[in-house]
């Protein structure tokens, strides 16, 4: 049964500080991606992965954002240093039951940061 | 580049009115369309989609109409209840296998007894 399980759920934190978010598809499905979900806005893809490689990170801000995904299953987002404006949901996805082509996105639960 | 534009002012109905959500897209091409839901407290999922030019999408009561002549893909449904409360967002792909999914920015909807 397809599933995406998320950690934490909340996380505040201080601006310049670090903050790392967990992500792993249950099912194991080969394409990864994580959200960005600002409060009020729609969600923005931050990063593709096809198994350990990148696809697309052309909107993820680089300069404070990494993320990597080993052995083609878990995955882990990192700020460092966080920004006020890093507050967001972010959210990993996984492809739905039918498959990469048709666009479907299974979604976790996300992971809520708050930067004071 | 693709983009999705949705009505973003909350909508507020009384439960059993008619609604309706504006969706219009850019894109080229033959995109995918999605209507995707968030329940208070619950992950975003996927409410309907349409593939194609005139294909109609429907799940739990929701529908919507793939346009591609207005470039629309409106939601709608006949009579809302209170579990309806949550946001909607319309949302594309485009055709090849690694292109994104581009979401609009979310319409809040609040349904009162």
């Amino acid at each position: 049964e397809a599933g995406v399980a998320q950690s934490p759920r909340y996380k505040i934190i201080e601006k310049r500080q670090s903050v790392a978010f967990w992500c792993n598809p249950i099912s194991g499905h080969a394409t990864l991606y994580w959200y960005q979900q600002i409060l009020g806005q729609g969600p923005k893809l931050l990063i593709q992965f096809q198994n350990n490689g990148v696809v697309d990170d052309s909107q993820l801000p680089k300069d404070r954002f990494s993320a990597e995904r080993l052995k083609g299953v878990d995955s882990t987002l990192k700020i460092q240093p966080a920004k006020l404006e890093d507050s967001a949901v972010y959210l990993c996805a996984i492809p739905g039951t039918g498959g990469l082509n048709t666009g479907e996105l299974f979604f976790g639960e996300g992971s809520r940061l708050t930067v004071l | 580049g693709n983009s999705v534009t949705q009505m973003e002012r909350p909508v507020t109905l009384s439960e059993e009115a008619f609604l309706t959500i504006n969706c219009t897209y850019t894109a080229t091409g033959y995109p995918s369309l999605f209507w995707y839901v968030q329940y208070p407290g619950e992950g975003l999922q996927l409410l309907l989609k349409a593939t194609k030019a005139d294909d109609k999408g429907s799940n739990k009561g929701f529908e919507a109409t793939y346009r591609k002549e207005t470039t629309s893909f409106h939601l709608e449904k006949g009579s809302v209840q209170v579990s309806d409360s949550a946001v909607y967002f319309c949302a594309l792909k485009a055709r090849t296998s690694y292109d994104k999914v581009i979401f609009g920015p979310g319409t809040s909807l609040s349904v009162i007894p």
